[in-house]
C-alpha cells in the first residue's frame, strides 16, 4: 500500500516562531508533493507544490523535498494565528493513471 | 467567477434514498475527481475522469456512479444511501493526469448527512 504520513499532531507554536509540518511517503515513484492547507469546514487550498530535491520558497512558506530520505515538509515562517489549520501532504506517483494519495493531515495551532 | 463549484452544499436524507451530487469547473482542466472526507478528515480518492474517461476507480461500492457529460461537468450519483455513506465530498479539478503541474483545485464540499 502506497502512503503518504504525517503525524496528526496538533502541532502548537507561538505566534512569529517557525512552524515546522513533516510528511513521509513509501512509494520511491513519487513524482509530484502538494502541501494543502485546510480551515475547518472548508476545503483543501493548495498552498505549495514542489518536483524537484532542495527547497522552494514563496512568501512565508517553505518546501523541503529529499526524495533519497523520502521526506517532505513545509516550514512557515513568521506564523500567525490565521495559519491555524489542518495541512495536508499529498504525493502523486507514476504508478498507472497517476493516483495522488493524502495523508491524514497535521493540525496546526499558532497562539498568541 | 466560481472555479469548482458544488451543489448542494449539504444534503440531509434517509437511508436507502437515491442522491446526486453534481460539479462544474470553469479553469479548463481536464481532469476531475471526486473525494470523500470522513469524520476522521482522511481525504480518500474515489473517482478521477479525464476528458469525460473514467481513469481511477478505487474500491468504492457500485452504489456510487460518477457521469461526466463534458469535461467541465462531473457528477455523483449514490443509490441506497447508507450511514456509513455520510461524510463531506468534495469534487477536484486539474489539468492533465500525468506528469507534473497537477495541482488540483477543490470545490466547496457537500456535507452529506444519512439519517
Amino acid at each position: 500500500q502506497k502512503e503518504v504520513e504525517q503525524n496528526s499532531g496538533p502541532l502548537s507554536v507561538p505566534e512569529g516562531a517557525i512552524a515546522s509540518l513533516n510528511c513521509t511517503y513509501s512509494d520511491r515513484g513519487s513524482q509530484s508533493f502538494f502541501w494543502y492547507r485546510q480551515y475547518s469546514g472548508k476545503s483543501p487550498e493548495l498552498i505549495m507544490s514542489i518536483y524537484s530535491n532542495g527547497d522552494k520558497e514563496d512568501g512565508r512558506f517553505t518546501a523541503q523535498l529529499n526524495k533519497a530520505s523520502q521526506y517532505v515538509s513545509l516550514l512557515i515562517r513568521d506564523s500567525q494565528p490565521s495559519d491555524s489549520a489542518t495541512y495536508l501532504c499529498a504525493g502523486r506517483s507514476r504508478r498507472g493513471s497517476y493516483i495522488p494519495t493524502f495523508g491524514r493531515g497535521t493540525s496546526l495551532i499558532v497562539h498568541p | 467567477d466560481t472555479a469548482v463549484s458544488q451543489t448542494p452544499k449539504y444534503l440531509v436524507t434517509q437511508m436507502g434514498n437515491d442522491k446526486s451530487i453534481k460539479c462544474e469547473q470553469n479553469l479548463g482542466h481536464d481532469t476531475m475527481y471526486w473525494y470523500k472526507q470522513d469524520s476522521k478528515k482522511f481525504l480518500k480518492i474515489m473517482f478521477s475522469y479525464n476528458n469525460k474517461e473514467l481513469i481511477i476507480n478505487e474500491t468504492v461500492p457500485n452504489r456510487f456512479s460518477p457521469k461526466s457529460p463534458d469535461k467541465a461537468h462531473l457528477n455523483l450519483h449514490i443509490n441506497s444511501l447508507e450511514l456509513g455513506d455520510s461524510a463531506v465530498y468534495f469534487c477536484a479539478s486539474s489539468h492533465t493526469s500525468g506528469g507534473g503541474g497537477n495541482e488540483q483545485f477543490f470545490g466547496p464540499g457537500t456535507r452529506l448527512t444519512v439519517l
